[in-house]
């Protein structure tokens, strides 16, 4: 089955700065890679996704890049804001099956500092 | 955007009884939900896949006759938690997908005493 690592497991940035959050995955068939912002006793929120037809995706100060032959990807979070302070989870699925399970990274828990 | 609820958000019950979570998606059809457990500062982990109409599919290391699963509806999936103990105690969430994405409801808070 598929498997998720996530690093760095905690990040701290000065507001402002940007952010880098890693992630590979171990099954070649997944092709779906969304990620998730959770707050703290919330459930997790999708910020953005990315499919395996693409390289990158931007969306305002959030971008997520694919690298399919070294089946890892990235979250990037610039000019970072306080509220940005949340755990972040990457995950890989192979959408489009009658079996869309998502299987979560360990997370990242980012702190802004203001 | 599709919205999944989840009643209750919190309980607390005692050790040996059995709670029993609702997942719902209000205005969308999800023949297949899905059930995670996540533990304080943990990730969320993968428990089993309701499948509407017919069995549950646990994940690995997940105890099927203590985590009870059933999907009766389109739009009800229900977790029921079998006599209870404090290990039990965890965050619960289920998701569903809608048109293209997955949704999550807001979660249930188990404490077992």
């Amino acid at each position: 089955g598929e498997n998720v690592e996530q690093h760095p497991s905690t990040l701290s940035v000065q507001e402002g700065d940007s952010a880098v959050i890693k992630c590979t995955y171990s099954d070649s068939a997944s092709n779906y890679f969304p990620w998730y912002k959770q707050e703290l006793g919330k459930r997790p929120q999708l910020i953005i996704d990315i499919r395996s037809n693409v390289g990158e995706k931007k969306d305002q100060r959030i971008a997520v890049t694919l690298n399919k032959t070294a089946k890892h990807f990235s979250l990037h979070i610039t000019e970072t804001q306080p509220e940005d302070s949340a755990v972040y989870f990457c995950a890989a699925l192979r959408s489009g099956t009658s079996y869309d399970k998502v299987i979560f990274g360990p997370g990242t828990s980012l702190s802004v500092i203001p | 955007g599709a919205v999944v609820s989840q009643h209750p958000s919190r309980v607390i019950c005692k050790s040996g009884t059995s709670v029993k979570i609702e997942c719902r998606s209000l205005d969308f059809q999800a023949t297949t939900m899905f059930w995670y457990r996540q533990f304080p500062k943990q990730s969320l982990m993968l428990m089993a896949t309701s499948n509407e109409g017919s069995k549950a599919t646990y994940e690995q290391g997940v105890e099927k006759d203590k985590f009870l699963i059933n999907h009766a509806s389109l739009t009800l999936s229900t977790l029921t938690v079998t006599s209870a103990h404090p290990e039990d105690s965890s965050f619960y969430i289920c998701s569903a997908f809608g048109t293209d994405t997955q949704y999550f409801g807001p979660g249930t808070r188990l404490t077992v005493l």
